[in-house]
């Protein structure tokens, strides 16, 4: 079994919001990605969790929240968005010793 | 400088030809290397690592060249399905993950 599950598959919100992302993994896969991606562009990184612990932040800002609260589940919380953060939001995880990473459906962010 | 380099295309090749996909990366500690194939509006799906000694899935061959730094990937008997944007990724250490921007690939009738 190779699948991440994410939720929701589609979400508009306003700029006063707060929303939640959420993903999840049954692969036993100890790190645990979100990426961005904006339409003809490749994924960006933005987060990276190793062992349920944040190890990579891209310099995203503070609007956008992890939090990783076990080894199979994954969230992004999203406050206080601009129109500009409208994209697909993709959720990936890997084993540590191939680093194969495998994606989520994502979620199509559109923030009005 | 990116840390990885692709040729964005398009490339429009008819049913059955062979094309060749390269990319090029910039940090000789990169360690692990892949292919991925996304189709529009949906997620990266990994296609194939690529290892030091090339490797082969079918009509698919991946190839690493260290010395070079470039990594290719050839499609064989190319099929109408085969229409997607394929992605290289490079893992340099840890979980850092750069992307190619991708290249776009229609198969036409």
């Amino acid at each position: 079994d190779t699948e991440v599950t994410q939720t929701p598959k589609h979400l508009v919100m306003g700029m006063t919001n707060k929303k939640s992302l959420k993903c999840e993994q049954h692969m036993g896969h100890r790190a645990m990605y979100w990426y961005k991606q904006k339409a003809k562009k490749p994924p960006e990184l933005m987060f990276v969790y190793s062992y349920e612990k944040l190890s990579i932040n891209e310099s995203v800002p503070s609007r956008f929240s992890p939090e990783c609260p076990n080894s199979s589940l994954l969230n992004l919380h999203l406050h206080a968005l601009q129109p500009e953060d409208s994209a697909l939001y993709l959720c990936a995880s890997s084993h540590y010793t191939s680093y194969e990473q495998y994606f989520g459906p994502g979620t199509r962010l559109t923030v009005t | 400088r990116k840390e990885v380099e692709q040729d964005p295309g398009p490339f429009n090749v008819p049913e059955g030809a062979t094309v060749a996909f390269n990319c090029t990366y910039s940090n000789s500690a990169s360690q692990s290397f892949f292919w991925y194939r996304q189709d529009c509006r949906k997620e990266p799906k990994l296609l194939m690592s690529v290892y030091s000694s090339g490797n082969e899935d079918g009509r698919f061959t991946a190839q690493l060249n260290r010395a070079s730094q470039y990594i290719s990937l050839l499609i064989r008997d190319s099929k109408l399905s085969d229409s997607a944007t394929y992605l290289c990724v490079v893992n340099i250490a840890g979980n850092q993950f750069y992307f190619g921007t991708g290249t776009s690939l229609t198969v036409i009738p």
